[in-house]
């Protein structure tokens, strides 16, 4: 069982560039997110999905999109890379309430990214 | 709209230490309570949780209650080891799973 996988682990972009971090789960989990952490700052989210062709925003979305056309699946787009985009980032999936194991999320190992 | 509120780091101790760390929450209806940890260089794993008032959750001898009349879910282990050294976070979720902003714990030998 794979759980939540994101690739690549490790990143340098420099300013302006665009890219993709993939994050995919085998769970048949609903709910997907993406979270940075920065020292100091704890986890914020950045975007959300509650289910296949459905998202919205997080805490910190400027900068990013993201799309979830499968239950398996959710990207991450930088679409013009800035410094103030170095960081590490989660990937993460949990079950909707509605299927009786509430609540408990599953994050995959994290994307290290500096943007020069 | 939810939040938490954890204890500020880092946090410094000995082994075989009592260690507490505290964690308050704000939060509309009933949330469902969590620990999760992160060692160096990992993702972050699920310690333990609590999905309702005064529920006790409990793994690799740590505790922590719901606690509804204080807001809280503070995180206790009775006698702590150098592998118990992370970061520490709690959070609690409604639609979106909300984080404190992590407390790094540090035992020395």
């Amino acid at each position: 069982n794979a759980g939540v996988t994101q690739t690549p682990k490790f990143q340098v972009l420099k300013t302006g560039q665009s890219m993709t971090l993939q994050c995919a789960q085998d769970m048949n989990h609903e709910y997907m997110s993406w979270y940075r952490q920065d020292p100091g700052m704890g986890l914020r989210l950045i975007h959300y999905s509650v289910g296949a062709g459905i998202t919205d925003q997080g805490e910190v979305p400027n900068g990013y999109n993201v799309s979830r056309s499968t239950t398996e699946d959710f990207p991450l787009r930088l679409l013009s890379a800035a410094p103030s985009q170095t960081s590490v980032y989660f990937c993460a999936s949990r079950p909707s309430p509605s299927s009786g194991r509430r609540g408990t999320q599953y994050f995959g190992p994290g994307t290290r990214l500096t943007v020069l | 709209g939810d939040s938490v509120t954890q204890m500020e780091g880092p946090v410094t101790l000995s082994e075989e230490a009592f260690l507490t760390i505290n964690c308050t929450y704000t939060a509309t209806g009933y949330p469902s309570l969590f620990w999760y940890v992160q060692y160096p260089g990992e993702g972050l794993q699920l310690l333990l949780k609590a999905t309702k008032a005064d529920d006790k959750g409990s793994n690799k001898g740590f505790e922590a209650t719901y606690r509804k009349e204080t807001t809280s879910f503070h995180l206790e282990k009775g006698s702590v080891q150098v592998s118990d050294s992370a970061v520490y976070f709690c959070a609690l979720t409604a639609e979106k799973l909300v984080f404190g902003q992590g407390t790094r714990l540090t035992i020395n030998p």
